[in-house]
């Protein structure tokens, strides 16, 4: 499949702990981006990760690249209860039309106060 | 100033019915998108336009049609509406395809009964 796998499912974590998620995917990425969902909202751009890239960080975010295991991770340190939403890789496929960016199903994250 | 914009946020209608969803971006972006979100958080891209071109149609049924006025706007129309047209419809702009971060507006909810 082209889009970007995102593990696990779920994730539940008490406030004040890290957080961290994987995306995995099969095919050559010009880039790979990762949103986030708030319950009944659109999506928020958080990081975009160049394939000649291995690490970004913005805040609390950190994200990993690896073009050799075709895996991305992020993590999100003293997590919050507002960092309760979805969290989704997306993949802007190499040689693939500039215009379509893939999705995976999220990871969805709970924070417990 | 909202920068992607949607409206309605909620629309119940009919089957059989014919419907449009509206959206606007201010951010002077050229390219425009519309996603499909399904029940399991699933979003796949159905249509991407630049400078008011289609550049992508997801095979997506031909009772969608999108329309693009200007660069700002994107419109969604969909025709004789069926109940697995039911889902989140997400409009997003970008400054030229995906190699960049896209923006996505609050989505609106079509139920169709």
């Amino acid at each position: 499949s082209q889009q970007g796998e995102e593990d696990p499912q779920a994730l539940s974590i008490q406030e004040g702990e890290n957080a961290t998620m994987n995306c995995s995917y099969k095919t050559s990425i010009n880039n790979l981006q990762w949103y986030r969902q708030n319950s009944g909202r659109g999506l928020v751009h958080l990081i975009l990760i160049r394939s000649n890239e291995r690490e970004k960080h913005s805040g609390r975010l950190r994200v990993t690249l690896d073009t050799s295991k075709k895996s991305s991770s992020l993590l999100i340190t003293a997590s919050r209860a507002a960092d309760t939403a979805s969290y989704f890789c997306a993949l802007k496929l190499r040689g693939s039309n500039d215009y379509k960016l893939s999705f995976g199903a999220g990871t969805t994250v709970t924070v417990r106060a | 100033d909202t920068a992607v914009s949607q409206t309605p946020k909620y629309l119940v209608t009919q089957m059989g019915n014919d419907k449009s969803i509206k959206c606007e971006q201010n951010l002077g972006h050229d390219t425009m998108y519309w996603y499909k979100q399904d029940s399991k958080k699933f979003l796949k891209i159905m249509f991407s336009y630049n400078n008011k071109e289609l550049i992508i149609n997801e095979t997506v049924p031909n009772r969608f049609s999108p329309k693009s006025p200007d660069k700002a706007h994107l419109n969604l129309h969909i025709n004789s509406l069926e109940l697995g047209d039911s889902a989140v419809y997400f409009c997003a702009s970008s400054a030229g395809g995906f190699v960049t971060e896209a923006f996505f507006g609050q989505g609106t909810r079509l139920t169709v009964v």
